[in-house]
């Protein structure tokens, strides 16, 4: 089946380094990838996206690639904020429908002053 | 717009009582989920909508029903609480393109239950 992993956390950084958090995947067929955010105490919100291999999504400074030839499609930012600090959340579209997402457990990240 | 809520933020229940959570959205979105996130596993799906009258089941639909009488509104029933079902629920709504074109999620802000 579908299935999604990513790196384990908690991830602790300094503000203004540069942060990657992996993302791997398994699925058939073509799946569309996602990374999502959550902050303390709320709900998820789509941070980016990439629907075809070699896409490649950004949003507020947050990028990532679809690399269909490694399966990945890991988060980069080259200078992060303390307003970064949340949960982030890579996901696949589910093949047998386009609505479903299947999730990765969560990578939390912690950015000191 | 309100986007999508959720009531009530928490819960604590008893083994064996039932509960309703629930959720609407005043986006007009056809299509609207139900995810429990636990420690380490991410978002699991419970059910899903993609109109109303019309639901399925996820990956984990096992003790939680849904109906969708309505376009707005999408309840999750708790049938019989058991510790296990311990977690933060979140509902989800989006308007799906025609085809299989992803259309953006939107999340409310989750309902934490706790089952002693």
């Amino acid at each position: 089946g579908n299935s999604v992993t990513q790196m384990e956390g908690p991830v602790t950084l300094s503000e203004e380094a540069f942060l990657t958090i992996n993302c791997t995947y398994t699925a058939t067929g073509y799946p569309s990838l996602f990374w999502y955010v959550q902050y303390p105490g709320e709900g998820l919100q789509l941070l980016l996206k990439a629907t075809k291999a070699d896409d490649k999504g950004s949003n507020k400074g947050f990028e990532a690639t679809y690399r269909k030839e490694t399966t990945s499609f890991h988060l980069e930012k080259g200078s992060v904020q303390v307003s970064d600090s949340a949960v982030y959340f890579c996901a696949l579209s589910g093949i047998q429908g386009a609505q479903k997402l299947v999730f990765g457990q969560g990578t939390r990240l912690t950015i000191n002053p | 717009n309100a986007g999508v809520t959720q009531t009530p933020k928490f819960q604590v229940l008893k083994t064996g009582q039932s509960m309703t959570l629930q959720c609407a959205q005043d986006m007009n979105h056809e299509y609207m989920s139900w995810y429990r996130q636990d420690p380490g596993m991410g978002l699991r799906l419970i059910h899903y909508s993609v109109g109303a009258g019309i639901t399925d089941q996820g990956e984990v639909p096992n003790g939680y029903n849904v109906s969708r009488s309505t376009t707005e509104d999408f309840p999750l029933r708790l049938l019989s609480a058991a510790p296990s079902q311990t977690s933060v629920y979140f509902c989800a709504s989006s308007y799906p393109k025609t085809g299989t074109s992803y259309n953006e999620q939107f999340f409310g802000p989750g309902t934490r239950l706790t089952v002693l």
